[in-house]
């Protein structure tokens, strides 16, 4: 079975400081971990993946993620938000890196506000 | 490249109609398509899992009579909410992936949004 823990339903940040919004993960395998961003009305943009390569995985929009098996967790970052960064951020996971592994589990979504 | 569409984009329908969402892979081959609903403020729920010429495998709780689900060729995949109702209306979203390529990753339509007056 596997598990995604979104920590906060809701990150407000002012324009310009850091975005820290937490995942904690449980699976039973070496799992796959995605990112995911929808802004209002929209689908869902993939931000970044860590499947199984380097522990420290680079994403679009200047986003970052680190996976940290000991922790079970894999922390979005950002060094400095923008306006446009507000929006719905999904974490997911699927149970292993392999083929066939497809079967994502979301979790609840935290909803990032960005303060002028 | 990975761009999946979804059409219609919003639709209303009376009580009791059907409605038909299309998913369509522009640029590669969907061997499997995912059906996801997101209520207002939630996260998204798997409805079905559908592969190229077979029947649909939907999650538990979800009717199979109602929710139709029809993927007939490697670049489209249909839903069809049979007799609507006003607590069908939520957020539709599909995911295809390429089981071929040996990579897990899912690319997502922009969503459907059913309103059922």
């Amino acid at each position: 079975a596997q598990s995604v823990t979104q920590l906060d339903s809701h990150v407000s940040v002012s324009e310009g400081t850091p975005v820290l919004l937490r995942c904690n993960y449980s699976s039973s395998y070496s799992p796959s971990l995605f990112w995911y961003v929808q802004h209002p009305n929209k689908g869902l943009q993939l931000l970044l993946k860590y499947t199984s390569a380097a522990t420290l995985v680079k994403g679009i929009n200047g986003f970052e993620a680190e996976f940290k098996k000991s922790e079970t967790s894999f922390h979005l970052t950002k060094p400095s938000a923008h306006m446009s960064d507000a929006a719905e951020y999904f974490c997911v996971v699927t149970p292993y890196s392999g083929a066939g592994s497809y079967q994502l589990t979301f979790g609840k979504g935290t909803k990032l506000s960005v303060i002028p | 490249g990975a761009v999946v569409s979804q059409h219609p984009s919003w639709v209303i329908c009376k009580s009791g109609t059907s409605v038909k969402i299309e998913c369509r892979s522009l640029d590669f081959q969907a061997t499997t398509m995912f059906w996801y609903r997101q209520f207002p403020k939630q996260s998204l729920m798997l409805m079905a899992t559908s592969n190229e010429g077979s029947k649909a495998t939907y999650e538990q709780g979800v009717e199979k009579d109602k929710f139709l689900i029809n993927h007939a060729s490697l670049t489209l995949s249909t839903l069809t909410v049979t007799s609507a109702h006003p607590e069908d209306s939520s957020f539709y979203i599909c995911s295809a992936m390429d089981g071929t390529s040996g990579y897990n990753e899912q690319f997502f339509g922009p969503g459907t949004r059913l309103t059922v007056l």
